[in-house]
């Protein structure tokens, strides 16, 4: 499988700041990237798809000015929570999308968020 | 858009007894079936998939079977064992048109000793 990794594993902030994900695909070059958020015991939701040097496609009720994705390389996607509240606290992970991989998609390790 | 049912939401076996989780989907363009194991504080990890011009895949003690003509898929997980308890998400999508995978809800699997 795909070797992938997301950095910080885990974070605890204050409400109001700002919090930077990195996802990073390690073995092969990701034209597209998506963001999937989870709470506890629940199922994965997408949040958005991004494409190496263009926009993300958010998915609906999903705001765009508070979870702004960058995808500036083949290679690393990084996803910021803005004015992160309590609400926003929840498990995030990244899954690259390789354009060959017919697809099957391998996930990070997710990154745990607590907004206090 | 696509929809993915999953039942049970929980189950509990003995080990080496088997464990069977059933998904339902919606859309008949789905092509690609995939099924991961999320372990607590971790990434899924996709344990096999199944495409939709086979109706059965097996990997060792996994199996997965796909009827799509009542748009249903099924993981088989044989002689289970402590370490296969896990929750198990199935998901589908349609493979170019962007990929974008559809979960279940999930199955919390425990295996008893």
């Amino acid at each position: 499988g795909a070797v992938v990794s997301q950095h910080p594993s885990r974070v605890i902030c204050k409400s109001g700041t700002s919090v930077k994900i990195e996802c990073r695909s390690l073995d092969f070059q990701a034209t597209t990237m998506f963001w999937y958020r989870q709470f506890p015991k629940k199922s994965l939701m997408l949040m958005a798809t991004s494409n190496e040097g263009s926009k993300a496609t958010y998915e609906q009720g999903v705001e765009k000015d508070k979870f702004l994705i960058n995808h500036a390389s083949l290679t690393l996607s990084t996803l910021t929570v803005t004015s992160a509240h309590p609400e926003d606290s929840s498990f995030y992970i990244c899954s690259p999308d390789r354009a060959a991989s017919e697809g099957t998609q391998y996930f990070g390790p997710g990154t745990r968020l607590l907004v206090l | 858009g696509e929809n993915v049912e999953q039942h049970p939401s929980t189950l509990s076996v003995q080990e080496g007894d088997s464990a069977v989780i059933k998904c339902t989907y919606s859309d008949s363009a789905s092509n690609y079936f995939p099924w991961y194991k999320q372990e607590l504080g971790k990434g899924p990890q996709l344990i096999i998939d199944i495409r939709s011009n086979v109706g059965e895949k097996k990997d060792q003690r996994i199996a997965v079977t796909l009827n799509k003509t009542a748009k249903h898929f099924s993981l088989h997980i044989t002689e289970t064992q402590p370490e296969d308890s896990a929750v198990y998400f199935c998901a589908a999508s349609t493979t170019g048109g962007g990929n974008k995978l559809t979960f279940g809800t999930g199955t919390q699997l425990k295996v008893e000793l």
